[in-house]
């Protein structure tokens, strides 16, 4: 089966630009997802379709995906983006999750 | 929006089973593709399962193929997740989400809502 593998920690201090990476051969051919998660909270999609935002989520938040290595951007970023996120991408018949990387805002 | 909510979850015995079950609210249920996600204790988000909207199809992970069984009633608007032969990798918290349903009613799409989880303990 496939993989992704991200970063473990990221850190970055408030009204910076933090980047996550994702990478994985399975990326050249499919859409990659971004999520957001919480400790003690539901995971939120914040990025769909490599590039998309769904309503409601603030515009510093961005995604690319030129090809087996999807990145999240969060532009000027907060102290309430401090969380875990997790790239996911669909293999034909099953889901991939990456291992997820720990946003840190100093 | 549309609304999840997970039940079911609580201690089970080694070797033993449990039924969690996840109700829809607030979309037309039998139009979108459903999935299970757990995540256990300190660790990352991993998909369990998934069904089409019809429920004629279904997907699983590697970890849990012949032990876990997906199944849906659109009449309740609702869907289930059978777990057998449960060991201690099984303690999780378990989501169930909604396919953001852009390919049809097959899953292959983003997760757009989530349920708030409910905790499977794996112990005896």
């Amino acid at each position: 089966s496939y993989e992704l593998t991200q970063p473990p920690s990221v850190s970055v201090s408030p009204g910076e630009t933090a980047s996550i990476t994702c990478s994985g051969h399975i990326l050249g051919d499919t859409f990659a997802y971004w999520y957001q998660h919480k400790p003690g909270q539901s995971p939120i999609l914040i990025i769909f379709q490599d590039t998309q935002r769904p309503s409601g989520i603030p515009e510093r938040f961005s995604g690319s995906n030129p090809g087996n290595t999807a990145t999240l951007t969060i532009s000027g970023t907060q102290p309430m983006d401090e969380a875990d996120y997790y790239c996911q991408a669909w293999d034909a018949t099953s889901v991939v999750f990456g291992g997820g990387t720990r946003l840190t805002v100093l | 929006e549309g609304q999840l909510a997970e039940s079911g979850g609580g201690l089970v015995q080694p070797g033993g089973s449990l039924r969690l079950s996840c109700a829809a609210s607030g979309f037309t249920f039998s139009s979108y593709a459903m999935s299970w996600v757990r995540q256990a204790p300190g660790k990352g988000l991993e998909w369990v399962s998934a069904i089409s909207g019809s429920g004629g199809t279904t997907y699983y992970a590697d970890s849990v193929k012949g032990r876990i069984t997906i199944s849906r009633d659109n009449s309740k608007n609702a869907v289930f997740l059978h777990m057998n032969s449960l060991s201690a990798e099984d303690t999780a918290v378990y989501y169930c989400a909604k396919d953001h349903g852009r390919f049809g009613d097959v899953p292959l799409d983003a997760f757009d809502i989530w349920g708030q989880g409910t905790m499977v303990t794996v112990s005896s």
